[in-house]
């Protein structure tokens, strides 16, 4: 069975930096890129980013660029996220998610971590 | 990047109806839509793949069609549990992008 746990809730000031992790299990973690997701307070879903967890590639999403950087650890099937230079508006839920289809970068999610809240505020 | 819309934002519908959503996308996607629920306070779900293919375990009552630009979402007879946004979200091409949602309520 697919399972993603992610890490608690996080409170930073206002240019720290926060890494959140996403652990996998069901299934062989090398084999499904793994998205990351956000959701600000009220608002609707954001893409972040992908990251081959084999080979550990990654594309952003261009808002991030410069500022977040998705990293894995193949021998805890984790993925993490770490976002810099923090500010008010990155306060949001962040969900990591996993590809429908093994192998392909471009393909559906079908598979949603529980979310961990990010606030920052001074 | 391929922008997503969907109608309504909101609506309001009995037990036992049948709701319908519509997304639109700003180009061609073929069949590369998903639909996710999001329960109040809880994480996204995944219902349908592939514009119309129904994730393992979802009820029955959910369905999807469209292609190309124009998509639709059903829920054949809405259930208490069906109080949710629902996303419609392109992965034809990156960055996959979501629709705005929309809110289900009874």
């Amino acid at each position: 069975q697919v399972h993603l746990v992610q890490s608690g809730a996080e409170v930073k000031k206002p240019g720290a930096s926060v890494k959140v992790s996403c652990k996998a299990s069901g299934w062989t973690f090398t084999s499904y890129y793994m998205h990351w997701v956000r959701q600000a307070p009220g608002q609707g879903l954001e893409w972040m980013g992908i990251i081959n967890p084999s080979g550990g590639s990654t594309t952003y999403a261009q808002k991030f660029q410069g500022r977040v950087t998705m990293t894995r650890d193949t021998s805890t099937s984790t993925v993490y996220m770490e976002l810099s230079s923090l500010r008010s508006e990155d306060t949001a839920v962040y969900y990591c998610a996993r590809s429908l289809r093994p192998l392909v970068v471009v393909t559906a999610i079908s598979h949603w971590g529980q979310g961990t809240l990010v606030t920052v505020s001074s | 990047d391929i922008q997503m819309t969907q109608s309504p934002s909101s609506l309001s519908a009995s037990v036992g109806d049948r709701v319908t959503i519509t997304c639109q996308a700003s180009q061609d996607i073929s069949t590369d839509l998903n639909w996710h629920q999001q329960k109040p306070g809880k994480a996204p779900k995944a219902l349908i793949y592939d514009a119309s293919n129904v994730e393992t375990g979802v009820p029955s009552r959910f369905s999807g069609s469209g292609s190309g630009t124009n998509f639709t979402f059903t829920i054949s007879s809405l259930q208490p549990e069906d109080i949710a946004t629902y996303y419609c979200q392109q992965y034809d091409s990156l960055p996959p992008t979501f629709g705005p949602g929309t809110k289900v309520d009874i």
